[in-house]
């Protein structure tokens, strides 16, 4: 079964500075898509980023990109010139694009940013 | 404004009843779920419906039934609510809106069995 770690469960940054979020998560597909979602206080979940493994170059929105090193199977989120509204709980996610339909999270990092 | 839409946003409950929580999407998607957020547990899965009439078993399904009433509308019921279900409950659908394919959640629905 595919398992998603955050190992990280708070973090703190400077407003402007960048952050790194840190996720890894373990299959043995080959193909699949990796996602970031934002959960700020109003509990709204709201996507940030997406992956497809087969996609050697790394997604990027804006000031969010992700390093993606599919054979370390790793995930990193990295925010940069912070926000106070990127304060919020991040998840990471995967979900099989074999066939299953399931979507499986990590446990979640609670993102601080100091004024 | 398109999305998934969940009713009741609260809820407090006794132990022993029974409710259902209620979720509607309009963005054609097939694909719905219901997750429960605990804290330090992340969101897990409870029941996930892959098309209409097809439902199945999440991580976490015991306790609960689910209703894929129709292509835009999937339903959680608790039968005999317990303490253990309290919990932030969030359904969300899988597919394209707008330029984005991903999953589109709901508000969610905080729940409080006493």
């Amino acid at each position: 079964a595919q398992t998603v770690t955050q190992s990280q469960p708070e973090m703190s940054v400077q407003e402007a500075e960048t952050v790194t979020l840190s996720c890894t998560y373990d299959t043995s597909e080959s193909d699949y898509y990796l996602f970031w979602y934002k959960q700020p206080p109003s509990r709204q979940m709201i996507l940030v980023i997406r992956q497809e493994a087969y996609k050697q170059q790394n997604a990027t929105e804006n000031r969010f990109s992700v390093n993606f090193q599919k054979a370390a199977k790793s995930f990193s989120l990295k925010i940069s010139d912070s926000q106070l509204g990127d304060a919020a709980m991040y998840f990471c996610a995967y979900r099989s694009a074999e066939g299953d339909d399931k979507i499986i999270f990590g446990k979640g990092t609670r993102l601080h940013i100091l004024p | 404004n398109a999305g998934v839409t969940q009713t009741p946003k609260f809820q407090v409950l006794k132990t022993g009843q029974s409710m259902t929580l209620q979720c509607a999407q309009d963005m054609n998607h097939n694909s719905m779920y219901w997750y429960r957020q605990d804290p330090g547990m992340g969101l897990r899965l409870i029941y996930y419906s892959a098309s209409e009439g097809t439902t199945d078993k999440g991580e976490v399904p015991n306790g609960y039934n689910v209703s894929r009433l129709n292509k835009r509308e999937f339903s959680l019921r608790l039968e005999s609510a317990a303490p253990s279900q309290t919990s932030v409950y969030f359904c969300a659908s899988l597919g394209w809106y707008r330029i984005n394919y991903g999953y589109t959640f709901g508000s969610g629905t905080r729940l409080t069995v006493v």
